[in-house]
């Protein structure tokens, strides 16, 4: 079964501060990993997307880790704003590219 | 905007009636899809269409639960006898496939409250 496992479940950070979330998964065949932002009461919007070949993407104050040979995947804020708080997903796409899994999410809370 | 819409936004309705709610994808999509999302989980897929085709359903979807896309645009899904475990957010995402990154961009959602 084709699993994607995230932790922690949820933390809170200082403004300014730095944070790294993790994204274990099971699914096969591999695809792609995409990092989503959804803040509280709307849709997930993409971050970052990571094929197979790729073991970093950037966007802005995220950066998106990927090994494929352990199955893992980290997400990092840099220098965290209020603005970041909400739940980041990880999702994992398996050969077909339209069934996608879906972790729980991390929800992140920036407190000034 | 041309983004990926959903309506209503909020809907509380009481246990045995019915809702239908609709969403608009980005225009040139040609993949449309529905999720469920229950709160700290991360959404579970429903159903997609290809244009107007209904290519695959999930067990989730009782019988209770119907989707159409008519016209190959916009779709909308009904729940009919609401129980208060179809207390969700319903989420739509719509996708160009074929294109090579078959990206889902994800709508806004509608938040189902049942009584």
């Amino acid at each position: 079964k084709n699993q994607v496992e995230q932790s922690p479940q949820s933390l809170i950070i200082l403004e300014g501060k730095n944070c790294t979330l993790q994204c274990n998964y099971t699914v096969s065949p591999f695809s792609n990993l995409r990092w989503y932002k959804q803040d509280t009461g709307r849709g997930p919007v993409s971050l970052t997307i990571m094929t197979f070949s790729e073991n970093t993407k950037s966007n802005g104050r995220y950066t998106a880790t990927l090994d494929a040979d352990t199955k893992q995947s980290s997400l990092h804020i840099t220098a965290s704003q209020l603005s970041d708080s909400a739940s980041y997903i990880c999702v994992v796409s398996a050969g077909n590219d339209y069934k996608l899994s879906f972790g729980a999410g991390t929800t992140v809370t920036v407190r000034a | 905007d041309t983004g990926v819409s959903q309506d209503p936004r909020h809907k509380i309705t009481k246990r045995g009636q019915n809702v239908t709610f609709r969403c608009d994808p980005i225009s040139e999509h040609n993949r449309l899809y529905w999720y469920r999302q229950t709160l700290g989980q991360g959404p579970e897929f429903l159903t997609y269409f290809q244009n107007e085709a209904q290519l695959e359903k999930s067990r989730l979807l009782s019988d209770r639960f119907s989707a159409e896309r008519p016209k190959g645009s916009f779709s909308t899904l009904e729940i009919q006898r609401t129980e208060q475990g179809d207390s969700a957010m319903y989420l739509c995402a719509s996708s160009l496939w074929g294109s090579g990154s078959n990206e889902q961009f994800f709508g806004p959602g509608t938040r189902l409250t049942v009584l």
